[in-house]
């Protein structure tokens, strides 16, 4: 199906593990975001990519690794998680010009432990 | 660097009412857009409306108007004819013309609407 996905929906970790949430878009855009939802905070840019190979830091990029080998794909991987990182974390993808210029997916919930 | 501030947590707004959601945003920036998404209890982030800081006119999407002052650097959203469908959670954002297309979010509001 056409769009953008997120997987895991919801995924339980414990602190020091290794946690890798995928996102996956079917429409070529050529930018990527992932955003993380804290309460009180709103939506906080992770990281984001402007095009296959082409990464760079958002607001609250420590703790957090990414990768664009292909366009549709950008997963974002916490090293060693920590309950700071409990979130729920948001892929979104777009291209720019267009008025709304930023899909979102349905959002994975990480919860660690 | 952007800010968006949105500066009431919750609200209350009875069925056909309207609601006006507050936004004022700061950036050094001398072009920029500003969007309004809906984030229902089920969590997806549904764009609502979206305002080019050079527009000459609100921007208006069907229940959805965007009262633009460049002046006072707002940009806050009226929801016109409430439905209970309307409860969600609201979050103001913005992009600057140098943010290579990144957006800043507000902290959201969350709006409840009454039967």
């Amino acid at each position: 199906d056409a769009g953008i996905t997120q997987s895991p929906r919801y995924k339980i970790t414990e602190t020091g593990r290794q946690v890798t949430l995928m996102c996956h878009q079917t429409w070529s855009h050529s930018y990527m975001f992932w955003y993380r939802q804290d309460l009180g905070h709103g939506l906080r840019l992770i990281y984001y990519s402007a095009a296959a190979d082409i990464t760079d830091k958002g607001e609250v990029p420590d703790g957090y690794v990414v990768s664009r080998s292909k366009t549709e794909n950008f997963p974002l991987t916490l090293e060693s998680a920590t309950r700071s990182q409990t979130s729920v974390y948001f892929c979104a993808s777009g291209i720019p010009g267009l008025v709304n210029e930023q899909f979102f997916g349905p959002g994975t919930r990480l919860t660690v432990l | 660097a952007q800010k968006i501030t949105q500066t009431q947590p919750g609200m209350f707004v009875q069925e056909k009412e309207a609601v006006t959601l507050d936004c004022t945003y700061d950036t050094s920036d001398p072009s920029y857009g500003l969007f309004w998404y809906k984030q229902p209890s089920s969590g997806e982030m549904i764009f609502l409306i979206y305002q080019g800081s050079y527009d000459q006119q609100n921007a208006t999407e069907g229940r959805y108007s965007l009262n633009f002052q460049k002046a006072r650097k707002s940009a806050n959203l009226v929801i016109s004819a409430s439905q209970l469908g309307d409860s969600a959670m609201y979050f103001c954002a913005m992009r600057g013309e140098f943010n290579d297309y990144k957006l800043s979010f507000g902290a959201g509001t969350t709006v409840t609407v009454r039967a």
